[in-house]
């Protein structure tokens, strides 16, 4: 079975500032996919970024960037500039392409943009 | 296109009650999920069905708890009697496997469910 461990329950960060999420996961697939969600104070869970375990180029939305170390299983998520409405908890998140279309997901970690 | 659509957005009952939360998937979803999301247990996978059909129900707390998918566009998730510890927020998600959007889930706005 696969698990996703995310060892940063709280993190802040300065508004404008840059920060990192770690997120790692262990498996013995080697056809995956690696998600970072959203959850917002309005709770409704939004996809922030993926990436496809198959392509070695990190994945970037604006201003959220990967990292993803697959020998490591490591898959952090940087967000740069951050913005008053990054405050959220960040879910990473686990796909096995053997496993229908079920997500594995981490504990979350609680990010808060401070004015 | 609509998204998930869950309802009710909130409900309040007492122990005892039958509690029955509904959900709409995306048109074209072969993937419904439930989950739980509670402070203690953050987010839990309940049961989720593939083309109708229940696949893992291994989630669900009990035999309190039922899920049916009678069709593509429809789910139920009932809690029957409902407790105090059942009290959580209740998500519903669909997915579509293949292509380029494989694996993402499109959650709803979760239902709020507190038993008093």
């Amino acid at each position: 079975a696969q698990t996703v461990t995310q060892s940063q329950p709280e993190m802040s960060v300065q508004e404008a500032e840059t920060v990192t999420l770690s997120c790692t996961y262990d498996t013995s697939e080697n056809n995956y996919y690696l998600f970072w969600y959203k959850q917002p104070p309005s709770r409704q869970m939004i996809l922030v970024i993926r990436q496809e375990a198959y392509k070695q180029q990190n994945a970037t939305e604006n201003r959220f960037s990967v990292n993803f170390q697959k020998a490591a299983k490591s898959f952090s998520l940087k967000i740069s500039d951050s913005q008053l409405g990054d405050t959220a908890m960040y879910f990473c998140a686990f796909l096995s392409v053997n496993a229908g279309n079920m997500l594995t997901f981490g504990g979350g970690t609680r990010l808060m943009v401070k004015p | 296109d609509a998204g998930v659509i869950q309802s009710p957005r909130h409900e309040v009952t007492e122990m005892g009650q039958e509690v029955t939360l509904r959900c709409k998937p995306i048109s074209g979803h072969d993937y419904l999920f439930w989950y739980r999301q509670t402070m203690m247990r953050g987010l839990e996978l309940l049961i989720y069905f593939n083309n109708n059909v229940p696949i893992d129900d291994s989630g669900m707390p009990e035999d309190r708890f039922s899920a049916k998918m009678p069709n593509a566009s429809f789910s139920t998730l009932k809690i029957q009697p409902s407790e105090p510890r059942d009290s959580a927020v209740y998500f519903c998600a669909s997915s579509l496997a293949g292509g380029p959007k494989t694996g993402e889930l499109f959650f709803g706005e979760g239902s709020r469910l507190t038993v008093l």
